[in-house]
Protein backbone atom coordinates (compact mmCIF):
# COMPACT_ATOMS: atom_id res chain seq x y z
CA UNK A 1 0.00 0.00 0.00
CA UNK A 2 1.11 3.43 -0.05
CA UNK A 3 3.64 4.70 2.27
CA UNK A 4 4.52 8.25 3.40
CA UNK A 5 7.84 8.76 5.38
CA UNK A 6 7.97 12.07 7.63
CA UNK A 7 11.84 12.83 8.91
CA UNK A 8 12.91 13.40 11.52
CA UNK A 9 10.77 11.66 13.82
CA UNK A 10 12.23 13.46 17.11
CA UNK A 11 13.93 16.85 17.33
CA UNK A 12 15.24 19.00 19.86
CA UNK A 13 15.80 22.27 19.13
CA UNK A 14 17.29 25.52 20.85
CA UNK A 15 14.63 29.02 20.80
CA UNK A 16 15.07 31.02 18.34
CA UNK A 17 16.43 28.28 15.56
CA UNK A 18 14.43 27.42 12.72
CA UNK A 19 13.68 22.89 12.02
CA UNK A 20 12.94 21.79 8.74
CA UNK A 21 11.08 18.65 8.75
CA UNK A 22 10.11 16.50 5.45
CA UNK A 23 7.39 14.66 4.27
CA UNK A 24 8.41 11.88 1.47
CA UNK A 25 4.79 9.93 -0.31
CA UNK A 26 7.59 6.80 -1.50
CA UNK A 27 5.51 4.82 -3.90
CA UNK A 28 3.10 7.20 -5.42
CA UNK A 29 2.81 10.66 -6.47
CA UNK A 30 1.08 13.45 -4.21
CA UNK A 31 0.17 16.86 -5.58
CA UNK A 32 -1.37 17.25 -2.70
CA UNK A 33 -0.18 16.98 0.72
CA UNK A 34 -1.61 18.21 4.42
CA UNK A 35 0.33 19.06 7.72
CA UNK A 36 -1.36 18.48 11.20
CA UNK A 37 -0.32 19.62 14.71
CA UNK A 38 -0.96 17.52 17.21
CA UNK A 39 -0.78 19.05 21.29
CA UNK A 40 -0.86 16.26 24.11
CA UNK A 41 -4.39 14.60 24.66
CA UNK A 42 -5.85 16.66 21.76
CA UNK A 43 -7.13 15.95 18.35
CA UNK A 44 -5.13 16.40 15.07
CA UNK A 45 -5.54 20.31 13.63
CA UNK A 46 -5.20 20.92 10.24
CA UNK A 47 -2.16 23.22 9.96
CA UNK A 48 -2.30 23.73 6.01
CA UNK A 49 -2.44 22.34 2.84
CA UNK A 50 0.39 21.53 0.77
CA UNK A 51 0.12 21.99 -3.33
CA UNK A 52 2.60 20.61 -5.72
CA UNK A 53 4.63 23.91 -7.57
CA UNK A 54 2.29 25.95 -6.07
CA UNK A 55 1.78 28.28 -2.76
CA UNK A 56 0.17 26.27 0.37
CA UNK A 57 -2.93 27.14 1.79
CA UNK A 58 -2.97 27.89 5.39
CA UNK A 59 -6.25 27.25 8.34
CA UNK A 60 -7.55 30.01 9.59
CA UNK A 61 -4.77 31.14 12.78
CA UNK A 62 -2.07 29.06 11.22
CA UNK A 63 1.10 32.10 10.60
CA UNK A 64 2.52 31.05 6.98
CA UNK A 65 5.62 33.17 7.45
CA UNK A 66 6.21 30.86 10.70
CA UNK A 67 5.22 27.66 9.03
CA UNK A 68 7.06 28.01 5.73
CA UNK A 69 5.80 25.03 3.26
CA UNK A 70 7.27 23.96 0.42
CA UNK A 71 6.27 21.24 -1.94
CA UNK A 72 8.58 21.31 -4.79
CA UNK A 73 8.32 17.83 -6.57
CA UNK A 74 5.48 15.12 -6.64
CA UNK A 75 6.78 13.25 -4.17
CA UNK A 76 8.33 15.80 -1.11
CA UNK A 77 6.98 18.45 0.85
CA UNK A 78 8.55 20.03 3.73
CA UNK A 79 7.50 21.95 6.68
CA UNK A 80 9.93 24.59 8.31
CA UNK A 81 9.11 26.19 11.58
CA UNK A 82 10.68 28.99 11.54
CA UNK A 83 11.97 31.06 15.05
CA UNK A 84 10.91 28.12 17.12
CA UNK A 85 9.68 28.88 20.66
CA UNK A 86 8.72 26.98 23.45
CA UNK A 87 4.56 26.90 22.39
CA UNK A 88 5.96 25.80 19.15
CA UNK A 89 6.80 22.27 20.93
CA UNK A 90 4.29 19.62 19.30
CA UNK A 91 3.59 16.69 17.20
CA UNK A 92 3.69 17.24 13.50
CA UNK A 93 2.17 14.65 10.77
CA UNK A 94 2.18 15.27 7.42
CA UNK A 95 -0.92 12.88 5.42
CA UNK A 96 -0.32 12.60 1.07
CA UNK A 97 -3.38 11.94 -0.82
CA UNK A 98 -3.64 9.14 -3.44
CA UNK A 99 -6.89 7.04 -4.02
CA UNK A 100 -7.20 7.47 0.19
CA UNK A 101 -5.13 9.52 2.66
CA UNK A 102 -2.19 8.09 4.03
CA UNK A 103 -0.06 9.67 7.17
CA UNK A 104 2.97 9.71 8.02
CA UNK A 105 4.57 8.66 11.26
CA UNK A 106 4.85 12.04 12.61
CA UNK A 107 7.84 14.10 14.32
CA UNK A 108 7.95 15.14 17.73
CA UNK A 109 9.99 18.98 17.81
CA UNK A 110 10.58 20.03 21.19
CA UNK A 111 11.99 23.76 21.80
CA UNK A 112 14.10 24.35 24.65
CA UNK B 1 -17.21 22.72 12.78
CA UNK B 2 -17.53 19.30 14.35
CA UNK B 3 -19.55 17.00 11.50
CA UNK B 4 -19.59 13.80 13.88
CA UNK B 5 -20.10 12.92 17.65
CA UNK B 6 -18.28 10.07 19.06
CA UNK B 7 -18.37 8.93 22.70
CA UNK B 8 -15.05 10.47 24.60
CA UNK B 9 -14.08 6.64 25.45
CA UNK B 10 -15.02 3.21 25.64
CA UNK B 11 -13.43 0.03 27.21
CA UNK B 12 -13.83 -3.25 25.55
CA UNK B 13 -12.87 -7.06 26.36
CA UNK B 14 -9.89 -8.66 24.54
CA UNK B 15 -11.86 -11.10 22.11
CA UNK B 16 -14.67 -9.35 22.28
CA UNK B 17 -16.10 -7.52 19.25
CA UNK B 18 -15.96 -3.75 19.93
CA UNK B 19 -18.56 -1.64 18.50
CA UNK B 20 -18.03 2.19 17.38
CA UNK B 21 -21.20 4.27 17.30
CA UNK B 22 -20.46 7.57 15.10
CA UNK B 23 -23.27 10.48 14.06
CA UNK B 24 -23.00 12.07 11.89
CA UNK B 25 -26.77 13.62 10.97
CA UNK B 26 -25.27 16.74 8.57
CA UNK B 27 -23.38 14.62 6.07
CA UNK B 28 -24.14 15.61 2.04
CA UNK B 29 -24.62 13.14 -0.35
CA UNK B 30 -20.80 13.16 -2.00
CA UNK B 31 -19.22 12.74 1.54
CA UNK B 32 -17.76 9.75 2.61
CA UNK B 33 -17.83 8.13 5.86
CA UNK B 34 -13.84 7.29 7.03
CA UNK B 35 -12.43 5.84 10.04
CA UNK B 36 -9.07 6.56 11.24
CA UNK B 37 -7.19 5.32 14.35
CA UNK B 38 -4.03 6.98 16.00
CA UNK B 39 -1.91 4.19 18.42
CA UNK B 40 -0.34 6.76 20.88
CA UNK B 41 2.72 9.03 19.33
CA UNK B 42 2.36 7.49 15.82
CA UNK B 43 0.39 9.25 12.85
CA UNK B 44 -3.31 7.81 12.10
CA UNK B 45 -3.60 4.19 10.53
CA UNK B 46 -6.51 4.37 7.78
CA UNK B 47 -9.31 1.49 9.09
CA UNK B 48 -11.60 1.58 6.42
CA UNK B 49 -14.09 4.01 4.78
CA UNK B 50 -17.59 3.74 2.83
CA UNK B 51 -20.25 5.87 1.09
CA UNK B 52 -23.68 3.99 1.11
CA UNK B 53 -23.01 0.16 1.43
CA UNK B 54 -22.00 -1.53 4.47
CA UNK B 55 -17.84 -2.16 4.04
CA UNK B 56 -15.71 -5.01 5.30
CA UNK B 57 -12.09 -5.82 5.06
CA UNK B 58 -9.53 -7.59 7.07
CA UNK B 59 -9.38 -4.70 9.85
CA UNK B 60 -13.22 -3.92 10.55
CA UNK B 61 -16.55 -3.80 9.31
CA UNK B 62 -18.35 -0.41 8.81
CA UNK B 63 -22.16 -0.10 9.00
CA UNK B 64 -23.79 2.72 7.56
CA UNK B 65 -27.60 3.57 8.53
CA UNK B 66 -29.95 3.66 5.16
CA UNK B 67 -30.50 7.68 6.30
CA UNK B 68 -26.21 7.63 6.31
CA UNK B 69 -27.07 9.89 9.46
CA UNK B 70 -25.05 7.09 11.64
CA UNK B 71 -22.57 4.75 11.96
CA UNK B 72 -20.78 2.01 13.47
CA UNK B 73 -17.59 0.55 13.32
CA UNK B 74 -16.85 -2.89 14.37
CA UNK B 75 -13.92 -4.30 15.07
CA UNK B 76 -14.74 -8.37 15.45
CA UNK B 77 -11.86 -9.55 17.93
CA UNK B 78 -10.68 -6.66 19.94
CA UNK B 79 -7.35 -7.54 20.73
CA UNK B 80 -4.89 -5.33 23.43
CA UNK B 81 -3.15 -4.18 20.67
CA UNK B 82 -6.61 -2.34 19.07
CA UNK B 83 -5.74 -0.10 21.56
CA UNK B 84 -5.73 3.43 20.61
CA UNK B 85 -8.05 6.39 19.48
CA UNK B 86 -10.48 5.78 17.08
CA UNK B 87 -11.60 9.15 14.76
CA UNK B 88 -14.72 9.09 12.76
CA UNK B 89 -14.56 11.45 9.51
CA UNK B 90 -17.19 12.90 7.03
CA UNK B 91 -15.45 14.43 4.01
CA UNK B 92 -15.60 14.45 0.32
CA UNK B 93 -13.07 12.64 -2.10
CA UNK B 94 -10.07 14.41 -2.09
CA UNK B 95 -10.83 17.00 0.28
CA UNK B 96 -9.02 17.63 3.43
CA UNK B 97 -9.61 15.53 6.66
CA UNK B 98 -10.98 17.47 9.47
CA UNK B 99 -10.50 15.54 13.18
CA UNK B 100 -13.20 15.54 15.50
CA UNK B 101 -12.48 14.44 19.35
CA UNK B 102 -12.42 10.50 18.37
CA UNK B 103 -13.39 7.84 21.16
CA UNK B 104 -10.22 6.58 22.92
CA UNK B 105 -10.35 2.43 22.97
CA UNK B 106 -9.43 0.52 25.87
CA UNK B 107 -9.58 -3.25 25.59
CA UNK B 108 -8.83 -5.21 28.74
CA UNK B 109 -7.48 -8.28 29.48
Amino acid sequence: GAVVSQHPSRVICKSGTSVKIECRSLDFQATTMFWYRQFPKQSLMLMATSNEGSKATYEQGVEKDKFLINHASLTLSTLTVTSAHPEDSSFYICSASDTGYTFGSGTRLTVV
Amino acid sequence: DAKTTQPPSMDCAEGRAANLPCNHSTISGNEYVYWYRQIHSQGPQYIIHGLKNNETNEMASLIITEDRKSSTLILPHATLRDTAVYYCIVQAAGNKLTFGGGTRVLVKP
